[in-house]
């Protein structure tokens, strides 16, 4: 049975503080996804890596950044934490024919 | 580039009623659509996908949908709603050449009566 686990359900982080998301994969897949999802808003890409310690920009990058050391493990690191990153957070994996996502990390920043 | 637009972010059907859930999509290559259900507090689970094989593609818990080029859409329909059934659904393209990323719409939430 395929497996994306993210590390946390639900965190709660002060303003300023650094904040790190991570997600690990268990079926080799060479591409990692970040997704923020909010509602209205569907679900918008942060940033991808499609190899170990190669990373590119989606379309919300501002105030993120991520980190792939291994192929099983991305994580998503927030500098420091803003009341507007406030959000749930998703993590995927998977090839040109299909993604497989976590359960998500809800993140409330105070 | 490639956009999802999902029409009605809220719809409301009653029990054993047709369930029509619209996408359409734009996309400058040939696409691969999905469908994704998320039920609250939870991940996406893949409901089905068109990856340019057979246009009607059938899915879990009785969905289908089908695939029409000249209408660039993708609609989700399922013949007889549960009251399961009731989650928020996202339609998504991607480009079926080489790597790329999901794009996804905005999300339908399905809202079942008894």
């Amino acid at each position: 049975d395929v497996k994306v686990t993210q590390s946390s359900r639900y965190l709660v982080k002060r303003t300023g503080e650094k904040v790190f998301l991570e997600c690990v994969q268990d079926m080799d897949h060479e591409n990692m996804f970040w997704y923020r999802q909010d509602p209205g808003l569907g679900l918008r890409l942060i940033y991808f890596s499609y190899d170990v310690k190669m990373k590119e920009k989606g379309d919300i990058p501002e105030g993120y950044s991520v980190s792939r050391e291994k192929k099983e493990r991305f994580s998503l690191i927030l500098e420091s934490a803003s009341t507007n990153q406030t959000s749930m957070y998703l993590c995927a994996s998977g090839d040109s024919t299909e993604a497989f996502f976590g359960q998500g990390t809800r993140l409330t920043v105070v | 580039a490639q956009s999802v637009t999902q029409l009605g972010s809220h719809v409301s059907v009653s029990e054993g009623a047709l369930v029509l859930l619209r996408c359409n999509y734009s996309s400058s290559v040939p696409p691969y659509l999905f469908w994704y259900v998320q039920y609250p507090n939870q991940g996406l689970q893949l409901l089905l996908k068109y990856t340019s094989a057979a246009t009607l593609v059938k899915g879990i818990n009785g969905f289908e949908a089908e695939f029409k080029k000249s209408e660039t859409s993708f609609h989700l329909t399922k013949p007889s709603a549960h009251m399961s059934d009731a989650a928020e659904y996202f339609c998504a393209v991607t480009q079926n050449s080489g790597y790329s990323t999901l794009t996804f719409g905005k999300g339908t939430m399905l809202l079942v009566s008894p």
